[in-house]
């Protein structure tokens, strides 16, 4: 059974860089897609960028000049850069698998495994 | 972006209700809408797929149906259990987007 676990400093100060890591446990992490989801405190879910196994990504544009989705297969993770934070990047953060269903050509795809998410505050 | 609306954002039940929330497209999305529920403190979990496929391991109460712009999750008899927050979900284009949630009281 497929578990993500995501990891980082609970903590940025303004401006800085968010860094953080989902660990994929269970299965590998080639031949899917992996999306990072966020939702601040008390407010709904935001989804900011996905990574496919082709190598391409593909960014929110709210946070595209921002943000930087990338996989290490060599330790079945993948990682979420996100670069000059504000308090408005407080928030839960989480990873996600994405799959392709079967019953439609082209396949719809949707998220099944999530992880647990990580809290990440910024503040000085 | 596609904007995805769901009614109500709130409603108080009793269990064994049946309950139905509505999920509104702002353009069609043919049957690229998914619905989770999230309890507080924990991660969205899928409840339906593709608008109306079950997800493996979910209760046969819970069920969705439509296509286009109009979206349904429905569950039958409810349970104390089913209290939570309910999100929609489009996979169609990017980028993708979420309903703003339904809190469900129970």
């Amino acid at each position: 059974q497929v578990q993500l676990q995501e990891s980082g400093p609970g903590l940025v100060k303004p401006s800085e860089t968010l860094s953080l890591s989902c660990t994929v446990s269970g299965g590998s992490i080639v031949g899917y897609y992996w999306s990072w989801i966020r939702q601040p405190p008390g407010k709904g879910l935001e989804w900011i960028g996905i990574f496919y196994y082709s190598g391409r990504t593909n960014y929110n544009p709210s946070l595209k000049s921002r943000v930087t989705i990338s996989v290490d297969t060599s330790k079945n993770q993948f990682s979420l850069k996100l670069s000059s934070v504000t308090a408005a990047d407080t928030a839960v953060y989480y990873c996600a698998r994405e799959v392709p269903g079967t019953s439609t050509v082209p396949p719809i795809y949707y998220m099944d495994v999530w992880g647990k998410g990580t809290t990440v505050t910024v503040s000085s | 972006e596609i904007v995805l609306t769901q009614s109500p954002d709130f409603q108080s039940v009793t269990p064994k209700e049946k309950v139905t929330i509505t999920c509104r497209a702002s353009q069609s999305i043919g049957s690229s809408l998914h619905w989770y529920q999230q309890k507080p403190n924990q991660s969205p979990k899928l409840l339906i797929k593709s608008a109306s496929q079950s997800f493996s391991g979910v209760p046969s109460r819970f069920s969705g149906s439509g296509s286009g712009t109009e979206f349904t999750l429905t569950i039958n008899s409810l349970e104390a259990e089913d209290a939570a927050m309910y999100y929609c979900h489009q996979s169609s284009s990017l980028p993708y987007t979420f309903g703003q949630g339904t809190k469900l009281e129970i």
